[in-house]
């Protein structure tokens, strides 16, 4: 009975190419975010959805495009893939986007561009 | 295994004794934070929140205190045991965005 699943969990890839990752959450949430965490630990917030549209979009590049077809699912798709992509991709829900909604983070995918 | 975040700041403490894990953040107008635990290979676990208007809060067998004149917050972790090993980040909360801190690690020596 997990609650936020990513897949998949480790993600080895080469240049340019295109992935993507999946997120689903079986808490009957409405927002849904993208976290990226880099080699220092520094985790960043990328997207975050609620009831599939799109609230937050920080300074990420348009490589990275989310999708979200249902409130439970957001999923993360890369173009391009470069070196700097390289890192652990969480996916997090909560109940709703008001911040004292406390996020739950699934366990992440370690993406690594060659 | 993990190889990454060898870098971070770390804080090693003898099982039983207290933690104090800082943090400064960056924005006087944020209004909530929050102290997260990452242990290895998982994501981020929700360990306690304070609002602005408050300057100490307590949990089980942890505390979190905060000082906005300075901008800082403390996590303190009562008889430290070797499963509160792990990365901890606080974050604080400004217009619906998250902004985390750089992590500690806390490593429980035995």
């Amino acid at each position: 009975d997990t609650a936020v699943s990513q897949t998949p969990k480790y993600l080895v890839t080469q240049m340019g190419n295109d992935k993507s990752i999946k997120c689903e959450q079986n808490l009957g949430h409405d927002t849904m975010y993208w976290y990226k965490q880099d080699s220092k630990k520094f985790l960043k917030i990328m997207f975050s959805y609620n009831n599939k549209e799109l609230i937050i979009n920080e300074t990420v590049p348009n490589r990275f495009s989310p999708k979200s077809p249902d409130k439970a699912h957001l999923n993360l798709h890369i173009n391009s893939l470069e070196l700097g992509d390289s890192a652990v991709y969480f996916c997090a829900s909560s109940q709703s986007r008001l911040p004292l909604d406390e996020q739950f983070f699934g366990p992440g995918t370690r993406l690594t561009v060659l | 295994g993990e190889s990454v975040g060898l870098h971070l700041p770390t804080l090693s403490v003898q099982e039983g004794d207290n933690s104090i894990i800082n943090c400064a953040y960056s924005n006087s107008a944020s209004d909530y934070f929050i102290w997260y635990k990452q242990e290895s290979g998982k994501g981020p676990q929700f360990i306690i929140d304070i609002r602005s208007n408050m300057d100490k809060r307590q949990g089980q067998r942890v505390t979190v205190l905060l000082n906005k004149t300075v901008k800082h917050l403390s996590l303190q972790i009562a008889a430290t045991q070797p499963g509160d090993s792990a990365v901890y980040f606080c974050a604080e909360i400004n217009a619906y965005k998250y902004i985390f801190g750089t992590g500690t690690r806390l490593k429980v020596l035995a």
